[in-house]
């Protein structure tokens, strides 16, 4: 069946970066969007950019894009976000979604969650 | 950036009675095919959010029937004819209008 699974829990200081991956099984991961969303304790979600597998193409929430990165690796069929200069805001869930477009995301990953403190 | 609020934000409901969900954007999210690039997801405690409508309307695969979705450009609405005990979590809308980065709903929390 489809699934995303993600990387495991993070714990990181103020001003580092992480990494978090999302490998895909089950399906065509190369023609498939590939979003992340973010959700801080108690808070809604907040989409935070895609990636298009195939060409690499993404787009990024404008309040991130300065520290947001989304890369992938079609060989393994796994997409990153990686996240630099984090604050303490940063601390939340981190989900990757799959999409057939920009809208309509069915297969959610586990969740992976980053703490970040000083 | 498209703007869009839930309303109300806590929904209290006996199993078996309806309930309906606002969500209105400050953008009409109509395209010239006649698709609303509007979609409803359910956060159950504890899990990952699920999809439940896309495009406004349309029902994702092994979603209830007791769930619909309704309304064009910038009103729509999400209606649970019989709500279940297991409908209980947060409903968040989600717009993704072409050219515009995609924004959620503030989240409506369904007390059942």
């Amino acid at each position: 069946q489809m699934q995303l699974v993600q990387s495991g829990a993070e714990v990181k200081k103020t001003g580092s970066s992480v990494k978090v991956s999302c490998k895909a099984s089950g399906y065509s991961f190369t023609y498939r969007y590939l979003q992340w969303v973010r959700q801080a304790p108690g808070q809604a979600l907040e989409w935070m950019g895609w990636i298009i597998p195939f060409n690499g193409n993404t787009q990024y929430a404008q309040k991130l894009q300065d520290r947001l990165t989304i890369t992938r690796d079609t060989s393994i069929d796994t997409a990153y976000m990686e996240l630099t200069g984090l604050r303490s805001e940063d601390t939340a869930m981190y989900y990757c979604a799959r999409s057939k477009d920009p809208y309509g995301l069915e297969v959610w990953g586990q969740g992976t969650t980053v703490t970040v403190s000083s | 950036d498209v703007v869009v609020t839930q309303s109300p934000l806590s929904l209290p409901v006996t199993p078996g009675e309806p309930a309906s969900i606002s969500c209105r954007s400050s953008q009409s999210l109509l395209n010239s095919h006649g698709d609303n690039y509007l979609d409803w997801y359910l956060q159950k405690p504890g899990q990952s959010p699920q999809l439940l409508i896309y495009l406004g309307s349309i029902r994702a695969s092994g979603v209830p029937d007791r769930f619909s979705g309704s309304g064009s450009g910038t009103d729509f609405t999400l209606r649970i004819s019989k709500v279940e005990a297991e409908d209980a979590g947060i409903y968040y809308c989600m717009q993704a209008l072409q050219g515009s980065p995609i924004t959620f709903g503030q989240g409506t929390r369904l007390e059942i």
